[in-house]
């Protein structure tokens, strides 16, 4: 069964460094998100991204955030000068066509030292 | 602004049946997705509703009614594995943004 898979399952950083978080979504889904979920709270979403651009992003995705499509099969986060509160597990998520179910990679956790 | 509402906790024994409640303000609404979550996990689909009534998939059920901006997930002959945080989530028209609710643990006891 097709999955979405993340790159790294781990990722710890210095405060002020840069991190890009890797996701290979499902291959015929063209609807691509990110999410992300402080330690016991609510999936908050990021950002979705259609068509090689964004489609809609929420007040925390400002520009500290990117994400990119490099290439046909890859799906990145960029997190720029991390900060101590970006501290969380971050999801990738794909869906097909129709939009309604989404499909949700492992997560990489993010540890901002 | 965007908000969905859900209890934060909800206690229940095997084979009993739960029913955990989402009532959601948004403004272009498409649909209202149910996920489970276990501890490490990542979300995985549930349901879907985008017009009102009730969908059933196996155990799980959910409801819909858009004139109340209110869901609800129904659980029916609980197992131990069914012990998770259960997310509804609005899907906005045009957009596909998903705003996910507060979550509800269920625990399962034996």
């Amino acid at each position: 069964e097709p999955e979405v898979t993340q790159t790294p399952s781990h990722q710890v950083t210095q405060m002020g460094q840069e991190v890009i978080l890797r996701c290979v979504p499902i291959s015929n889904h063209l609807y691509f998100y990110w999410y992300r979920q402080i330690l016991g709270q609510k999936v908050e979403f990021l950002v979705s991204f259609y068509n090689n651009e964004i489609s809609e992003k929420s007040e925390i995705f400002d520009d500290q955030f990117s994400v990119e499509r490099p290439d046909g099969s890859n799906f990145t986060l960029k997190i720029r000068s991390t900060k101590l509160e970006d501290s969380a597990m971050y999801f990738c998520a794909s869906s097909d066509p129709v939009g309604n179910e989404q499909f949700f990679g492992p997560g990489t956790r993010l540890t901002v030292l | 602004g965007q908000s969905l509402e859900q209890p934060s906790e909800v206690t229940a024994v095997e084979g009993a049946i739960v029913q955990i409640n989402c009532t959601y303000q948004t403004s272009g609404f498409y649909g209202l997705s149910w996920y489970q979550q276990h501890d490490g996990g990542a979300p995985t689909f549930l349901s879907y509703n985008a017009l009102d009534g009730l969908e059933e998939t196996g155990r799980f059920s959910s409801f819909l009614s858009r004139s109340d901006s209110y869901g609800y997930l129904l659980l029916q002959e609980l197992q131990m594995k069914d012990s998770a945080s259960y997310f509804c989530a609005v899907i906005n028209k045009g957009t596909y943004k998903y705003i996910f609710g507060t979550g509800t643990r269920l625990k399962v006891l034996a």
